[in-house]
């Protein structure tokens, strides 16, 4: 099956550091990406959605300056969270869609923590 | 708007009774497209099922189950005979469409353990 691959799993960096969580889909090519964010014992919110040599398009209330989506190429994404604050510590999850299929793959996940 | 409501925050059996998670949607568009997925401690989305909003047969796999009424816009989740390693956090989702872009709206999510 589809497989989807973030790194890192986890991340520990310091307030005002800015930290890259890579998303590869590993078997397939990816049409688009999405980009959720999921706060202690909540749900998943959506961020963005990125399309491949496209900007990305940001949910409302998510801050694009803060949080950078780079889709380089059909197999990966990279969201760069930028001058991180404690309160961006989370659990960062990535899912994919394929050119063939509209099924969305979910990565792992990246949980960050900002100190 | 569209949006997913599960209005059990936790829920507790003892192994090997059954239980219902409820889902309860809202959407306005007359094709749209529910999910269930179970996020166990690791973290890791496991995807359950998907059903689309013209095809109201109930479900079966194995243990479980899923009931999808367009009347009552509900789309419940049952599991048989439950197991420990059934525990975890399981979600209800809708999308509008199905293409390659379709966003996926979440529920708040259901945390069930099962108690040996």
């Amino acid at each position: 099956g589809a497989v989807v691959s973030q790194h890192p799993s986890w991340v520990i960096c310091k307030s005002g550091t800015s930290v890259k969580i890579e998303c590869r889909s590993l078997d397939f090519q990816a049409t688009t990406m999405f980009w959720y964010r999921q706060f202690p014992k909540q749900s998943l919110m959506l961020m963005a959605t990125s399309n491949e040599g496209s900007k990305a398009t940001y949910e409302q209330g998510v801050e694009k300056d803060k949080f950078l989506i780079n889709h380089a190429s059909l197999t990966l994404s990279t969201l760069t969270v930028t001058s991180a604050h404690p309160e961006d510590s989370s659990f960062y999850i990535c899912s994919a869609t394929s050119r063939t299929s509209y099924e969305q793959y979910f990565g792992p996940g990246t949980r960050l923590t900002v100190t | 708007a569209q949006k997913v409501t599960q209005a059990q925050t936790e829920i507790s059996v003892v192994e090997k009774e059954d239980v219902t998670l409820d889902c309860v949607y809202e959407t306005r568009d007359t094709t749209y497209y529910l999910f269930w997925y179970k996020q166990p401690p690791s973290g890791e989305l496991v995807f359950l099922i998907r059903r689309n909003s013209f095809d109201e047969q109930n479900e079966i796999s194995g243990r479980y189950s899923w009931n999808f009424q367009k009347s009552t816009s509900s789309f419940n989740f049952t599991i048989t005979a439950s197991q420990v390693v059934d525990s975890a956090v399981y979600f209800c989702a809708l999308s509008e469409r199905y293409s390659s872009a379709s966003k996926i709206i979440f529920g708040s999510g259901t945390r069930l353990s099962i108690r040996p």
